[in-house]
């Protein structure tokens, strides 16, 4: 079954907000990946974090794991409408090397 | 443009039904990852290929399989289609054969319908 949460399924924040996204797992992950989808178009890799308790920025998305390797979030400060589409998590279990995906946090901005 | 080819974009089939996908990856890459995405379950981890050989499995049903061919390009078999079947399925790759441990690149996706 699934066992990395992602939450909420879906958001929707006026222009401006701000964002979080968060992805928790059952288990140490190895690393975590995220993801975007635009509508329509296929996953783009945003971030990989691999050190307990690494944070990294790009630009108005801020990323971090946490310090068990169990759970992640993404923040986007100050939402612009090309933010809109579905982020996902991706972790690497440790113990044997599986890819799970969240099912993802459909974000969608109101002008 | 991601670099990585599927075809086709689209199939629609009959229950019961054999398809092939077919995955081209990014010039260098060696890793090809295949994935099932639908509406109820996400994206879902197939399989990982390394330079020809079967690197890691997800939730591969037994009706399906894969391969990478000595070019590196990559197909998706699909049998004894069901309905439950339709998806759209991404292929991804990378340079590194760790799984996922570099960043995958994904293609346009196919999109299967089973009717």
């Amino acid at each position: 079954g699934q066992q990395v949460m992602q939450i909420p399924q879906y958001q929707h924040v006026q222009e401006g907000e701000d964002f979080t996204t968060y992805c928790n797992s059952s288990t140490t992950l190895s690393n975590i990946q995220w993801y975007k989808q635009r509508p329509g178009g296929h996953p783009v890799f945003l971030i990989q974090l691999v050190k307990s308790g690494e944070v990294k920025k790009q630009k108005r998305l801020t990323f971090q794991f946490g310090e068990a390797k169990k759970n992640s979030s993404l923040h986007i400060t100050a939402t612009q409408t090309t933010d809109v589409g579905t982020y996902f998590c991706a972790g690497l279990r440790g113990r044997d090397d599986k890819i799970i995906f969240g099912k993802g946090t459909r974000l969608h901005i109101l002008p | 443009d991601s670099g990585v080819t599927q075809t086709p974009k689209h199939l629609i089939t009959a229950t019961g039904q054999r398809v092939t996908l077919r995955c081209s990856p990014r010039s260098g890459d060696l890793s090809v990852y295949w994935y099932q995405q639908s509406l109820d379950q996400g994206l879902q981890f197939l399989i990982q290929y390394y330079n020809g050989e079967e690197r890691a499995k997800g939730n591969i049903l037994e009706r399906f399989s894969a391969q990478q061919f000595p070019d590196l390009h990559s197909e998706l078999n699909l049998s004894s289609l069901e309905l439950g079947d339709s998806a759209l399925y991404f292929c991804a790759s990378s340079v590194g054969g760790g799984t996922h441990i570099t960043e995958a690149f994904f293609g346009q996706g196919t999109r299967l319908t089973v009717v």
